[in-house]
């Protein structure tokens, strides 16, 4: 078993939509959340993190964080085609020292 | 420009050569992983380093494969007597302790194996 799973992708939406991206992981020594943006060809940028439970929001972009579930994601409202990208998860375990990495899902925004 | 810098962006070898890739950290930053893609796949941990030294390398494969961070100069990813496997995007990540999973990533080195 994977240590983070993340929602297949690939997903399209309509510009404007409510866009919602999971992941699921299995360590509860995990202590910080990421979602990180990567456009084609380039390196991922962090888009979020947050260290605990509940909801954290920036813009059209909310991170909700369900430790209990062991359950994170990521909801980006009104959906621009400029969104479209692989969005990861990541999962950072201070003990360890690394960070975990979903494959990602990768968005497409349609005018 | 400030931010994590890796070369060569791109590089192509033949089965059999070597392989070097150089990440410089952002300004400030001790600490630097990196991380191989593969298409259509998430980022996979491959080792982790402070200056002078290697913290983990849990996801680095023990043959042909080595990582130095020295006191002076860039992060050096080495992959010796490359495969066809090895075609990959490796990205570098440097970040502070004081912020851990903050990372800021390079553009990446991409590696073609013929």
């Amino acid at each position: 078993q994977k240590e983070v799973e993340q929602d297949p992708g690939p997903l399209s939406v309509p510009e404007g939509a409510i866009v919602s991206l999971n992941c699921t992981y299995s360590n509860s020594a995990f202590q910080y959340f990421m979602w990180y943006r990567q456009y084609s060809r380039k390196g991922p940028e962090l888009l979020m993190y947050t260290y605990s439970s509940g909801n954290k929001e920036d813009g059209r972009f909310t991170a909700q964080v369900d430790k209990s579930s062991k359950y994170i994601s990521l909801f980006i409202r009104d959906s621009q085609p400029s969104d479209s990208a692989t969005y990861l998860c990541a999962i950072h375990n201070t003990n360890a020292g690394k960070s975990t990495f979903g494959d990602g899902t990768t968005l497409t925004v349609k005018p | 420009n400030a931010g994590v810098m890796q070369n060569p962006r791109h590089l192509v070898r033949r089965r059999g050569q070597e392989a070097r890739l150089r990440c410089s950290p952002m300004k400030g930053h001790s600490h630097v992983y990196w991380y191989r893609q593969l298409p259509e796949e998430g980022l996979k941990f491959m080792v982790y380093l402070q200056k002078e030294n290697i913290i983990d390398e849990s996801g680095m494969p023990k043959e042909r494969f080595s990582a130095e961070f020295p006191k002076e100069g860039p992060s050096i990813l080495r992959i010796q007597q490359v495969v066809r496997g090895d075609s990959a995007a490796y990205f570098c990540a440097s970040f502070q302790l004081a912020l851990p999973g903050e990372l800021f990533f390079g553009e990446g080195s991409r590696l073609t194996v013929l």
